[in-house]
Order: C-alpha cells, then structure tokens, then sequence
C-alpha cells in the first residue's frame, strides 16, 4: 500500500530556533500534501495544502511566514517552523494524495507524525 | 459547508463485545466520507471510504461502516471488539472549494476496550 513517512518523529528544540519536518511518499507520486497540526486530544486542524511546485495555500489563521512549506518535488513536501515558541509544540502530521489514483480516489495516506516540543 | 460531527467522545466496550461508532455529517451532495484510526503517538490510518456505490462499506480489521443518507450518518461498526482496537478514531468528509479537495475531520471518539 501507499507509505508516507516523516521525519524526525521527535524533535526537541529551543525557543527561538527552526526546524524542518519532512514528508516522502515512498512508492507513489504525490501532486498534493496536506499538512495538519494535532494538539493533545483533539482532531487533526488541517494548516495548509500544497501541491508540487507551486505555493502552498494556508487556511485562514495559519501564518505562512511562520509555517513555511515548499513542495519541491513529487514525493517531498517540508514544513519548517521559523523562530518556535512554545506554543507552537504540537504533533504534526503530513499526508499525501496518489497521483495515480485519479481525483476520484481522493483518498488520502498519512504520515507517523513529528511530535515537535520547543522548550 | 460541509462538517462532520462525532457525538461521543470517549466510549468504553469489552473485549468480545460489539462496537458502533456515530458519525454525522452535514454536506448537499453526496458526500465523500471516510474513517480513520489513531493510535497513540501515530498518524492516522484508512480503515474505510464511502464514495458512492453499496451503503454498506467493508473495511480493514473487520470494521464496517454504513452509509445512510436519510439519516446523514455513517456510522462504523465492528461485531466483536479485541483490546488492540483500543485508539482515536475520526471520521472524515472530502470538502469541496476551488482549489481542490481536502478533508475535514470530526473531533473523534476514544475508545477504551476492558479486558
């Protein structure tokens, strides 16, 4: 079946710093990911979509400037997270839509997740 | 716009026993729908998808999931519960705009199995 992986699945970092999570669909092309951000015991919120080579579109609310996403190739999305605070610990999660599905799949395969903690 | 709502958030059953979980969407057209399961500290994975077709939907793991449109609900039942289907569970509608299709999750339901 469809494998997404992401890494790293933990990372821990200072307030202030940056990190890149990244997102590989491992057996198939991926035209569009998604990424989502979960907090503790809730549903996933989805950030922002993005697809192959061109800018991302962020929900309303989410800051692009501060979640910054590139979709360089058709099996690699990243999401960086510029100057991390605290409140931006959270678990996120990409998922993937196979190309070769066809739109009427529309069937979305998901990442483990990264669970970031900023200190 | 389109939503998907999970009216029990948590839900407790014993090993052995059935399971059915409730799900409700609000969507004009026929809605795209799909249930996923969250274990912990994982991503999500497919357990079943409706698009169009028979209601009733066979999944992985022995999940089934009936679509009714009467009712707007799709509702994922499994006859016989192990402790291993212990996890989050989220039900999921495709919502529908310019750009594409995205999904949009429900606020899922825990369960617990007892021993």
């Amino acid at each position: 079946g469809a494998v997404v992986s992401q890494h790293p699945s933990w990372v821990i970092c200072k307030s202030g710093t940056s990190v890149k999570i990244e997102c590989r669909s491992l057996d198939f092309q991926a035209t569009t990911m998604f990424w989502y951000r979960q907090f503790p015991k809730q549903s996933l919120m989805l950030m922002a979509t993005s697809n192959e080579g061109s800018k991302a579109t962020y929900e309303q609310g989410v800051e692009k400037d501060k979640f910054l996403i590139n979709h360089a190739s058709l099996t690699l999305s990243t999401l960086t997270v510029t100057s991390a605070h605290p409140e931006d610990s959270s678990f996120y999660i990409c998922s993937a839509r196979d190309r070769s599905a066809g739109p009427s799949t529309d069937t979305q395969y998901f990442g483990p997740g990264t669970r970031l903690t900023v200190l | 716009a389109q939503s998907v709502t999970q009216p029990d958030i948590h839900i407790t059953v014993s090993e052995g026993a059935s399971l059915e979980l409730r799900c409700n969407y609000s969507y004009g057209a026929t809605p795209y729908l799909f249930w996923y399961v969250q274990s912990p500290g994982q991503g999500l994975q497919l357990l079943l998808k409706y698009f169009s077709g028979d209601t009733l939907v066979q999944g992985i793991k022995g999940f089934e999931a009936e679509f009714k449109r009467s009712q707007s609900s799709f509702n994922l039942r499994k006859p016989s519960v192990h402790w291993s289907d212990a996890a989050e569970y989220f039900c999921a509608v495709i919502r529908r705009y310019s750009a594409g299709n995205m999904l949009t999750f429900g606020g899922g339901t825990r369960l617990m199995v007892k021993p």
